[in-house]
């Protein structure tokens, strides 16, 4: 099993719609995580950290369930913008140990 | 704010050759990371450093890669000799901090032929 697990997708989804989607990890210690975006040929930016208790930042809300070891991102009201690849990060052991996800392809359609 | 600078953006090498990659972070960040992507998949570390100190380098493969970061600034990532399987993006990014989010360079993109 992978340290951490993404849905690889595509989710296509029509503009105007909420998506949701999860990043699981395996490591109860790991203690921080973050959203980051990546679109085609281009570097991963960072979209938002993620709280324990949730936070929420303009139409994207990240969530972070400790017990069953998920975090998970939704996107209100999608753009064509929005289309993108969304890559999860979790970080353990004082956070020397870094994992990406393979992340989850976003296709909003017109 | 500068963003974290990479060079070359693009190398195409023959297997066997050498090849080296510099990055400069941000002004002030004490954390610097490579990353290697292949097309497909997440960015995997390499390699971490905190000021001149390597803070985690386990997947990294020491028999043909190395990084430094002498000054605690500028950092320079070799490949030596290159393999096939080596072709992919390599991902320069710096933090403020270990756990800190992240701000990546531009990449670059490594042709192995």
């Amino acid at each position: 099993r992978k340290e951490v697990e993404q849905d690889p997708g595509p989710f296509n989804v029509p503009e105007g719609a909420t998506v949701a989607f999860n990043c699981t990890y395996s490591n109860s210690a790991s203690q921080s995580f973050f959203w980051y975006r990546q679109d085609c040929r281009k570097e991963p930016k960072l979209l938002m950290s993620v709280y324990s208790s949730g936070n929420e930042d303009g139409r994207f809300t990240a969530q972070l369930n400790r017990a069953s070891q998920y975090i998970s991102l939704l996107i209100r009201d999608s753009k064509l913008s929005d289309s993108a690849t969304y890559l999860c990060v979790v970080t353990h052991s004082s956070a020397s140990k870094i994992i990406f996800g393979s992340g989850t392809r976003l296709s909003i359609r017109p | 704010e500068a963003g974290v600078a990479q060079s070359p953006r693009y190398k195409i090498i023959e297997k066997r050759q050498s090849v080296a990659f510099w990055c400069n972070p941000i002004s002030g960040h004490a954390t610097l990371y490579w990353y290697q992507q292949i097309l497909g998949q997440g960015p995997k570390l390499l390699i971490q450093f905190q000021n001149n100190g390597v803070v985690d380098d386990s997947q990294l493969p020491k028999d043909r890669f190395s990084a430094e970061r002498l000054k605690g600034v500028d950092s320079t990532l070799k490949i030596q000799p290159a393999k096939l399987e080596d072709s992919a993006v390599y991902l320069c990014a710096s933090s403020v901090g270990t756990g800190r989010p992240q701000h990546f360079g531009d990449g670059t993109r490594l042709s192995i032929l």
